[in-house]
């Protein structure tokens, strides 16, 4: 009963390094979500896939790629990274017929970039 | 595009009062859900609404979808401290499984 497994937990990276949030869900939902969460602003979409094979733009895209390996795991790139990145990052995952589930979050990763 | 403006934005309350905290969206929903999110943990969904109207409980947790079906209510009765975390309503329209968040209702509980 994993749900959505995000790692690491914690990363603390400097200006300019390269990192990738992984994140990987068991309940075999077709979409996945890559959200950043900042005091007072909620949740605020960077990437989604509707479907393995398939990726788009959310509201925040800048500065990130994604990658949907399979239908289980969906990552989340920084190529260089600034400190307006230091946040707080949750993967999430729904089905795609219906929003009565709405979706499943993992428990986040801290990011801090100096 | 869609937008959910939730209040309000905190609240400090007494343990035992009772708590209120609703969204309104600029735009028609059809499904309205409420998330709490624990400090250090990524939310957990509460309560589901489907309906226009509907009133739907979960413990001392009460939650209904407005009959314009543009605004939701969540209620917590007699409030203890383990109920202090940052609750999000979240919608979706006609034919979308895609959800809208509002910004979050932070909860602190004094004992």
């Amino acid at each position: 009963n994993a749900g959505v497994t995000q790692t690491p937990k914690f990363q603390v990276l400097k200006t300019g390094q390269s990192m990738t949030l992984q994140c990987a869900q068991d309940m075999n939902h077709n979409s996945m979500y890559w959200y950043r969460q900042d005091p007072g602003m909620g949740l605020r979409l960077i990437y989604y896939s509707a479907s393995e094979g398939t990726t788009d733009k959310g509201e925040v895209p800048n500065g990130y790629n994604v990658s949907r390996l399979n239908k289980r795991e969906f990552s989340l790139r920084l190529e260089s990274a600034a400190p307006s990145q230091t946040s707080v990052y949750f993967c999430a995952s729904s089905e795609t017929t219906s929003s009565g589930n709405g979706y499943t979050f993992g428990s986040g990763t801290r990011l801090t970039v100096v | 595009g869609q937008q959910l403006n939730q209040s309000p934005q905190s609240m400090f309350i007494q343990e035992g009062e009772d708590v209120s905290m609703n969204c309104t969206s600029s735009s028609i929903f059809n499904t309205w859900l409420w998330y709490k999110q624990d400090p250090g943990e990524g939310p957990v969904l509460l309560i589901a609404l489907y309906k226009a109207g509907e009133l739907t409980s979960n413990g001392r947790l009460t939650a209904q979808f407005g009959i314009t079906r543009k605004d939701s209510f969540l209620n917590i009765s007699a409030s203890i401290p383990s109920d202090v975390g940052i609750y999000f309503c979240a919608g979706a329209g006609a034919g979308s499984y895609q959800l809208t968040f509002g910004k979050g209702t932070k909860l602190s509980v004094i004992p």
